[in-house]
């Protein structure tokens, strides 16, 4: 299995301000996931990156407000823009086992906003 | 669209019991399960998958296409079992994986 990190830990944040976490993985993949873990909730999808195009992005949740880059095969950036209380949340990068469907996860970022 | 539920938020036992870990899914394609698992202060990881039928730390877990659930099943739990387990399904071609709401599993000594 890979290993992956994700930077910070954990912050917390003023309103209207933005944050960007950071995944680093050991080894190159093809997909990387970002996922959104409120408190007491099942974690959503927000986006998939790919490298070399532009993030896919589910239901409910926009480039505007959660801009991802995928800058290469072991690197991506999620930024959570102009936070309000509501994001306070833990946010998982993952990775995708293509052999096997399965998924990855990274440690996450809890993010408190104020 | 599909969709992942587990009634359950919170199962707790005593060590030696049985448990079982309800999972019931929605999906028009052909389902793809798997059980994660996060034990205290560690990182999400897969438990087991339906496609490997594999048992793994005492758990099995089997897909009913009739009824649509993949429930987790361990037959003596034990202390170290505590954690919180999340049922996913695979959709998009492979791609995708929806999470249930999770279940805490305690287990008491």
């Amino acid at each position: 299995s890979a290993v992956i990190s994700q930077k910070p830990s954990r912050d917390i944040c003023q309103r209207g301000t933005s944050l960007t976490i950071q995944c680093q993985v050991d080894s190159q993949v093809t997909m990387m996931f970002w996922y959104r873990q409120q408190p007491g909730q099942s974690l959503t999808l927000i986006a998939t990156a790919n490298q070399g195009s532009e993030a896919t992005y589910e239901s409910g949740f926009v480039i505007d407000k959660f801009p991802i880059s995928r800058p290469n095969l072991t690197f991506s950036t999620l930024t959570v823009s102009n936070m309000s209380p509501e994001d306070s949340s833990i946010y998982l990068c993952a990775l995708d086992n293509s052999l096997n469907n399965e998924q990855f996860f990274g440690p996450g970022t809890r993010l408190t906003v104020l | 669209a599909q969709r992942v539920t587990q009634p359950e938020k919170l199962l707790s036992v005593f060590k030696g019991a049985p448990v079982e870990l309800k999972c019931n899914y929605s999906y028009s394609g052909s389902p793809e399960l798997f059980w994660y698992v996060q034990y205290s202060r560690q990182r999400l990881q897969l438990l087991l998958r339906h496609i490997s039928r594999e048992s793994i730390k005492g758990f099995t877990a089997d897909l009913n296409k009739g009824e649509t659930s993949f429930h987790l099943k361990k037959p003596f739990a034990q202390e170290e079992d505590s954690a919180m387990y999340y049922c996913a399904l695979n959709y998009n071609a492979g791609n995708m994986l929806t999470f249930g709401g999770g279940t805490r599993l305690m287990v008491k000594p």
